[in-house]
């Protein structure tokens, strides 16, 4: 069971709108601390995908987007191209575990 | 570009001991904490351990303190993770990660990961 939710699985049509959320607890997000996003293709190494919650690292296109609000934080990934398909991961810190924490990951499908 | 290159994977007995390494280079070494992770076939990410840019400091997953200790030779560019008691359960793939600024970094670059396998 990981400390942040996150969905198994979303999934959407090339061109459209998918949100990814994590939920966590007030050790955590709700604690104040940041929110980063990793994209982990298909047998390759995470990579990070937007940093304090809402920061694209250079090369990341701008169709991906962090929002961080109260206890969660979502990813959105708009224009869905067929190369997002991938497993998302949110993470953040927790003070009670006093360590780094992940959720347990997004698969998105692209239809 | 920041290149981390891990090394050191393989199969273990269970009770064994195992010790990684990650060479880095792209970036100045001695500036930036340091971060194992790893993922299980087929599972998730799970934080291991990170050490400040200094090595004075160093931070364990419940699950691996006392087993696991990770050290850094700022001299040569390296991080490593003592891994000793050795589980089933410690089978993964293990990353090393260079951490971000800040007290409580992220995970900013990935090397590509070397696999450990506890079995008998």
């Amino acid at each position: 069971q990981s400390v942040l939710t996150q969905p198994p699985s979303v999934s959407g049509a090339p061109g459209q709108r998918v949100t990814i959320s994590c939920t966590g607890s007030s050790s955590n997000i709700g604690a104040g601390y940041d929110v980063h996003w990793y994209q982990q293709l298909p047998g390759t190494a995470p990579k990070l995908l937007i940093s304090d919650n809402i920061n694209r690292p250079s090369g990341v296109p701008d169709r991906f987007s962090g929002s961080k609000s109260g206890t969660s934080a979502s990813l959105a990934i708009t224009g869905l191209q067929a190369e997002d398909a991938a497993d998302y991961y949110c993470q953040s810190y927790d003070s009670s575990l006093t360590g780094w924490v992940f959720g347990g990951g997004t698969r998105l499908t692209v239809l | 570009q920041v290149q981390l290159v891990e090394s050191g994977g393989g199969v273990v007995q269970p009770g064994g001991s195992l010790r990684l390494s990650c060479a880095a280079s792209g970036f100045t070494f001695s500036h930036y904490g340091m971060h194992w992770v790893r993922q299980a076939p087929g599972k998730g990410l799970q934080w291991v351990t990170f050490i400040r840019y200094d090595g004075e400091n160093q931070y364990y997953a419940d699950s691996v303190k006392g087993r696991f200790t990770i050290s850094r030779d700022n001299s040569k560019n390296t991080v490593s993770l003592q891994m000793k008691s050795l589980r089933s359960d410690d089978t993964a793939v293990y990353y090393c990660a260079k951490g971000g600024d800040g007290w409580l970094p992220h995970f900013v670059n990935w090397g590509q990961g070397t696999l450990v396998t506890v079995s008998s």
